[in-house]
């Protein structure tokens, strides 16, 4: 099955910095990618995704870029400020949406020092 | 529009004792999951469901299963609890294949 490996495990920037969080999938029949966001006790929120035709994707401060050849996709945060605070998963799957189902890594958790 | 519903909220049971850890969605989505997650690790799928009727095993499905009566419905059913199931789980879905999961608040589960 599908293995996804996240690092860091935990980052810590300054606030206005940028953040990077890479992730590597095993499956090179996956073809979608969420990250999402948990703050603590809170759910699992979507902030981005990307399928695989698609090399990079930005929303605002928020991008994603995928590399297909080598199998691994990024999330980058720039600007960073307090609220971006929280333990960020990426996720892999087959099917466009995650039909069956989703692979997440174990997470980092970001730390945004003011 | 309440999106996906989980309770409860916090439950402790004794090893052997059974539950229904119960999910409903409001917004008519056909496919339906639930994931558990440990301390410091990412989610675990454990069954999932396309649609009323049909549930397929996930990752880690042993010491648990699941029925989809209805599309709104999709219940985790725990026979024997044992600790290894203390856990958050969370339930969310999705319209069709090609739409993002959301998720519920989760369950949190301790097992004594």
């Amino acid at each position: 099955g599908e293995n996804v490996e996240q690092h860091p495990s935990t980052l810590s920037v300054q606030e206005g910095d940028s953040a990077v969080i890479k992730c590597t999938y095993s499956d090179s029949a996956s073809n979608y990618f969420p990250w999402y966001k948990q703050e603590l006790g809170k759910r699992p929120q979507l902030i981005i995704d990307i399928r695989s035709n698609v090399g990079e994707k930005k929303d605002q401060r928020i991008a994603v870029t995928l590399n297909k050849t080598a199998k691994h996709f990024s999330l980058h945060i720039t600007e960073t400020q307090p609220e971006d605070s929280a333990v960020y998963f990426c996720a892999a799957s087959r099917s466009g949406g995650g039909a069956d189902g989703l692979t997440f890594g174990k997470g980092t958790h970001l730390i945004i020092q003011p | 529009n309440a999106g996906v519903t989980q309770t409860p909220k916090f439950r402790i049971l004794k090893i052997g004792q059974s539950m229904t850890l119960q999910c409903t969605q409001d917004m008519n989505h056909n496919y339906m999951y639930w994931y558990r997650q440990d301390p410091g690790m990412g989610l675990k799928l454990i069954y999932y469901s396309v649609g009323a009727g049909i549930t397929d095993k996930g990752e880690v499905p042993n010491g648990y299963n699941v029925s989809r009566s209805t599309t709104e419905d999709f219940p985790l059913r725990l026979e024997l609890a044992a600790p290894s199931q203390t856990s958050v789980y969370f339930c969310a879905s999705s319209l069709n294949s090609n739409q993002p999961q959301h998720f519920g608040d989760g369950t949190r589960l301790s097992i004594l």
